[in-house]
Parts: C-alpha cells; sequence; structure tokens
C-alpha cells in the first residue's frame, strides 16, 4: 500500500532553474497538501487544495504554483528557484473530515545552489 | 491569529519511564482539533492522536494518551514506558478551519537505555 508517495526524493538545482515535485495518492482523498520544513520551524503551509481542479495560498505561497488536474495528483513548481527555497518539503493528504489526520509522503530534500 | 507553542526543544528519559511532551494553543473558534506527530531520524511524519476540541474524553492510543486541558489551551502528548525506537522529533498540530494545520516546531525527545 503505497499511501502518499513523492517524486523525487532529493534534488539539486541552480539559483534560476525551475523544477516540479510530484505528489501522487492512493487513498482517495479529497484534500492535499504541499509543505516545506526548515531547521527549528516545524511545517509551514505552502499550498493546499481541497478537490480535483481546485488550489489556495498556504501560509507562504510566494514563489511556488501548483496545480491539481486530477484528484490523485497535486503538482508544486518552482518557476525560478532561490536558495531561501532550500528545504524539504512534504505532501499530505486527507479526508474531508476534520478529525481525520493528513498522511504524509516521505519528503523531498531539495538544495538550490 | 491561531499559534501552537512547544516550550521544550528537547527532553530525554529513560528506557520503560512515562514522558510529557507539552503543547499550548491559541485559538478563538470553540471548534478545533489538535494532532500529535512523530518524525523519525528517518524523516516521515507519522500520526500518533487526535484530539477534537469537544472530546469529552482524553484520547488514547496505545502507549500514547493526550492529556487535555481545555481551560488551560494545552494538549500535552504523554508516552507510557517509553521505547528505544521512541527516539525521534514529535510535532504539535491544530486544525485551522477544517482544512489547515498549524504545526509547532516540535520536541526532540531521545531515549536512553
Amino acid at each position: 500500500n503505497a499511501g502518499v508517495t513523492q517524486t523525487p526524493k532529493f534534488r539539486v538545482l541552480k539559483t534560476g532553474q525551475s523544477m516540479t515535485l510530484l505528489c501522487a495518492q492512493d487513498m482517495n482523498h479529497e484534500y492535499m497538501y504541499w509543505y516545506r520544513q526548515d531547521p527549528g520551524m516545524g511545517l509551514r503551509l505552502i499550498h493546499y487544495s481541497v478537490g480535483e481542479g481546485t488550489t489556495a495560498k498556504g501560509e507562504v505561497p510566494d514563489g511556488y504554483n501548483v496545480s491539481r488536474l486530477k484528484k490523485q495528483n497535486f503538482l508544486l513548481g518552482l518557476e525560478s528557484a532561490a536558495p531561501s527555497q532550500t528545504s524539504v518539503y512534504f505532501c499530505a493528504s486527507s479526508y474531508s473530515q476534520g478529525n481525520q489526520p493528513q498522511h504524509f509522503g516521505d519528503g523531498t530534500r531539495l538544495s538550490i545552489l | 491569529a491561531q499559534k501552537i507553542t512547544q516550550t521544550q526543544p528537547g527532553m530525554f528519559v529513560q528506557e520503560k519511564e512515562a514522558v510529557t511532551l507539552d503543547c499550548t494553543y491559541d485559538t478563538s473558534d470553540p471548534s478545533y482539533g489538535l494532532f500529535w506527530y512523530k518524525q523519525p531520524s528517518s524523516g516521515e511524519m507519522i500520526f500518533l492522536i487526535y484530539q477534537g476540541s469537544y472530546d469529552q474524553q482524553n484520547a488514547t492510543e496505545g502507549r500514547y494518551s493526550l492529556n487535555f486541558q481545555k481551560a488551560r489551551k494545552s494538549a500535552n502528548l504523554v508516552i507510557s514506558a517509553s521505547q528505544l525506537g521512541d527516539s525521534a522529533m514529535y510535532f504539535c498540530a491544530m486544525r485551522e478551519g477544517p482544512r489547515k494545520l498549524i504545526f509547532g516546531t516540535g520536541t526532540r525527545l531521545q531515549v536512553f537505555p
């Protein structure tokens, strides 16, 4: 049982390059999320989606774009990578009910040089 | 604004002893939920336990229990009979509205023999 799968697991970029992180879930969850985790700061929400074709901004959306063309996939894009975007990125998904936990992928470690 | 505070950056506990990890929160919303997640050194986020604001009893899941004191706005995680495998980062999180989670900065727990 795969759960939430993130691709790739590691990536090194140069400043100004672009890339897309892919998140796929097989639990038929309505909601999906992208977080970043920086040392000493816990997880911060970048963008989230409450259903196919919908996206919304989280706490730290600047410099990122997202798309949810299919219910099971949630893509996070960096159009012009900056060193400040060096972080570990987590995707999560959940059912819509508020008492349901978010299920996380294993994370993507991204370094911007 | 909603906020989660974890004041213990690090905790030590001897194997087989119980340990309490503190979490306080701030919200004006009468309906909210509190989650605890474990992050081992391998990096994945593991859901442990959930407490809803209207739940009458403290949540329990195996060796994990949540000491929920609503008037004091605290939701401390209690781990009984600590095991070496409990060594990890522990994050408290609060549901904001029906969708988003606000995370604390985490507590690193180290269990020693």
